[in-house]
């Protein structure tokens, strides 16, 4: 089975663009969180959606929005860059959305802001 | 709100070193732990991981205990590699998707 997988893997923006991140999770697994990694530090969560609902959102600004689609995928949309934005972006996926349960993470899309 | 302490590094060690990493946590009801690795220029794998207090996670050598009375989590290791390498992450769970990470440890094992 293939993994959680993201697209693109790197990219690079301007200040005051836009950008969308996508993710495709493990075949079965019905919750997508997005988690923002910056350089030196664990990553933070943004969003979680359970069933194409979502469940949980970070400390955040409005800039940051997302979405699961029926076949669970999800993307993850940014407004606005700024240069703080710069980060490596993390999609996990779990089966469900019961604390027992392992997050399987993809490689990440590394966002540049300039 | 919950919060995961990591050990600060970067720990230098030479192969067949023993390893400990200490990990404390604060968190509201009773939370599973986690740590994951994170090698150079991938995304975050589960090492191991334990779900109620006095659980042992085990995993490729490594393992850590679930002490509520302490709220550690700590990962030791008795003879690292090189192949160990990497930066290790200590998390918590309530809910599978929020979880709550430390800011990372980062393993050099030297030859």
């Amino acid at each position: 089975d293939a993994g959680v997988t993201q697209s693109p893997t790197h990219l690079i923006k301007t200040r005051g663009q836009h950008v969308t991140l996508r993710c495709s999770p493990i075949s079965g697994h019905k919750s997508v969180s997005w988690y923002q990694q910056v350089l030196g530090q664990g990553p933070q969560f943004i969003f979680q959606y359970y069933e194409k609902e979502e469940r949980g959102r970070g400390n955040f600004p409005d800039r940051f929005s997302a979405r699961q689609f029926p076949n669970y995928s999800s993307e993850l949309n940014v407004n606005a860059l700024l240069l703080g934005d710069s980060a490596l972006y993390l999609c996990a996926s779990s089966f469900t959305d019961s604390g027992a349960n392992v997050l399987t993470f993809g490689a990440g899309s590394r966002l540049t802001v300039l | 709100g919950n919060s995961v302490t990591q050990m600060e590094g970067p720990v230098t060690l030479s192969e067949e070193a023993f390893l400990t990493i200490n990990c404390t946590y604060t968190a509201t009801g009773y939370p599973s732990l986690f740590w994951y690795v994170q090698y150079p220029g991938e995304g975050l794998q589960l090492l191991l991981k334990a779900t109620k207090a006095d659980d042992k996670g085990s995993n490729k050598g490594f393992e850590a205990t679930y002490r509520k009375e302490t709220t550690s989590f700590h990962l030791e290791k008795g003879s690292v590699q090189v192949s160990d390498s990497a930066v290790y992450f200590c998390a918590l769970n309530t809910n599978a998707g929020k979880s709550t990470f430390g800011d990372g440890t980062t393993l050099t094992v030297k030859p």
